[in-house]
């Protein structure tokens, strides 16, 4: 079983820059999700989606944006990287509800110089 | 935003000690409480989703306790083990959504 799947694992940035954050998971779960996680800081909600075509932001929206076509994928793209998106990123699924656990991504970990 | 609180931040127990830790969160419109555990370089696994006032979940030597009426959780760890050493995760959904809102978490060493 795959579950969920997140590339890269690194990746170096230079401010300005913009990249896509790949999330695929196979479980056929509706809802899918991006949380970043910084030091001191509880994982905070960036983006979630509770099916195809439907997003909304979390927590810490700003500079990122997200899309879901399918019900597999579940990318995030940094529009125009900056220094404070320096973090590490995880996707996470769900079939739904908030009483249905979490499957988390492998987790990328970005910096941005 | 729902305020999620863990203590302690860190702990460091002996190898066969017992210890636990504690989740408080928003006693108002209680949904569900979620406890994940992360160790280093991996991503969090879930352990527990807890819904009920007074439910009790174990798995292994990881137990949990819920109160709703005064929003906290306590997980306990019988018998530590350097396998143990992790970051304990505790997490509040918004109401009828799945949307986690997570503490910062209790980071475990267990020093063998």
């Amino acid at each position: 079983n795959a579950g969920v799947t997140q590339t890269p694992k690194f990746q170096v940035l230079k401010t300005g820059q913009s990249m896509t954050l790949q999330c695929a998971q196979d479980m056929n779960h509706e809802y899918m999700s991006w949380y970043r996680q910084d030091p001191g800081m509880g994982l905070r909600l960036i983006h979630y989606s509770v099916g195809a075509g439907i997003t909304d932001q979390g927590e810490v929206p700003n500079g990122y944006n997200v899309s879901r076509s399918t019900t597999e994928d579940f990318p995030l793209r940094l529009l125009s990287a900056a220094p404070s998106q320096t973090s590490v990123y995880f996707c996470a699924s769900s079939p739904g509800t908030g009483v249905k656990k979490l499957f988390f991504g492998s987790g990328t970990q970005l910096s941005v110089l | 935003i729902l305020n999620v609180e863990q203590s302690p931040q860190s702990l460091h127990v002996q190898e066969g000690d017992s210890t636990n830790f504690t989740c408080s969160f928003p006693s108002s419109n209680f949904y569900a409480l979620h406890w994940y555990r992360w160790e280093t370089a991996k991503s969090p696994e879930a352990l527990f989703v807890m819904t009920l006032n007074g439910d009790e979940k174990k798995k292994g030597r990881i137990s949990a306790t819920l109160n709703t009426k005064e929003g906290y959780s306590y997980l306990y760890i019988k018998g530590s083990q350097p396998e143990d050493s992790a970051t304990y995760l505790c997490a509040f959904p918004e109401t009828g959504a799945n949307n986690l809102f997570f503490g910062t978490g209790t980071r475990l060493t267990v020093i063998p």
